[in-house]
């Protein structure tokens, strides 16, 4: 089975950086992805990792550790409107299946003045 | 180019009546995933479309089905609702890549609410 773990909820000031954790376990790794999902939107890609390392895209950067079963989403310079929830996402590939994406439950970011 | 449409966005049934929700994927995606999500349980995977086959399938009753026609649209019908089936139901389009293919492109739609009462 798959198993993704990330903090409920996560407060933090504007202005500030703040580091969103995954965990997972799971067989037949093929990529880790965050996206974001606003209150009564649809989840928006963030990020993708499939090799070890640091990925940089503006504000937002996200590190994998696949050995450690470990991924982080680091925003910086915060802003009002990164207010969403943060969800984590492990694709998955099992000899003889297809591709599967499982998502974490998500961390709730609060941006504060 | 369009992003990923579902219809409708809001629904309303009673329980032990059925539902079928609607969506189009981008043009040129072929693979269309189905997630149904709640506060308690985030995102859970549903079934998988490629091709007009199912090719994977999560763990939910068989009152929850799909299909997927010749141009990639796909339906989600639920029979017998239950005051559990409550949800955002969202879908995601994709090229459908195989594994070690590189494939960037979850795009979900807006979702569908349903609300069982």
């Amino acid at each position: 089975g798959q198993n993704i773990d990330q903090p409920t909820e996560m407060t933090a000031t504007e202005g500030a950086i703040v580091q969103i954790n995954c965990t997972y376990q799971t067989s037949g790794f093929n990529g880790l992805f965050w996206y974001q999902q606003h209150a009564g939107e649809a989840p928006t890609f963030l990020s993708y990792n499939v090799l070890d390392g640091l990925e940089e895209k503006g504000r937002f950067s996200s590190f994998l550790s696949r050995s450690k079963g470990y991924s982080y989403l680091l925003l910086k310079e915060l802003q009002m409107k990164d207010s969403a929830s943060y969800l984590c996402a492990v694709r998955s590939h099992e000899t003889g299946t297809a591709s599967k994406l499982t998502f974490g439950t998500g961390t709730r970011l609060q941006v504060t003045l | 180019k369009a992003g990923v449409t579902q219809t409708p966005r809001y629904l309303i049934k009673t329980r032990g009546q059925q539902v079928t929700l609607s969506c189009s994927p981008i043009s040129g995606h072929r693979s269309v995933s189905w997630y149904q999500q709640t506060p308690g349980q985030g995102l859970q995977f549903l079934f998988e479309y490629f091709s007009e086959t199912q090719r994977n399938k999560g763990n939910f009753p068989g009152r929850f089905s799909g299909r997927q026609f010749s141009n990639s649209r796909s339906e989600m019908n639920v029979s017998t609702l239950e005051l559990g089936d409550s949800a955002l139901y969202l879908c995601a389009s994709s090229l459908g890549l195989g594994a070690g293919q590189v494939d960037y492109g979850y795009t979900f739609g807006s979702g569908t609410r349903l609300t069982v009462v």
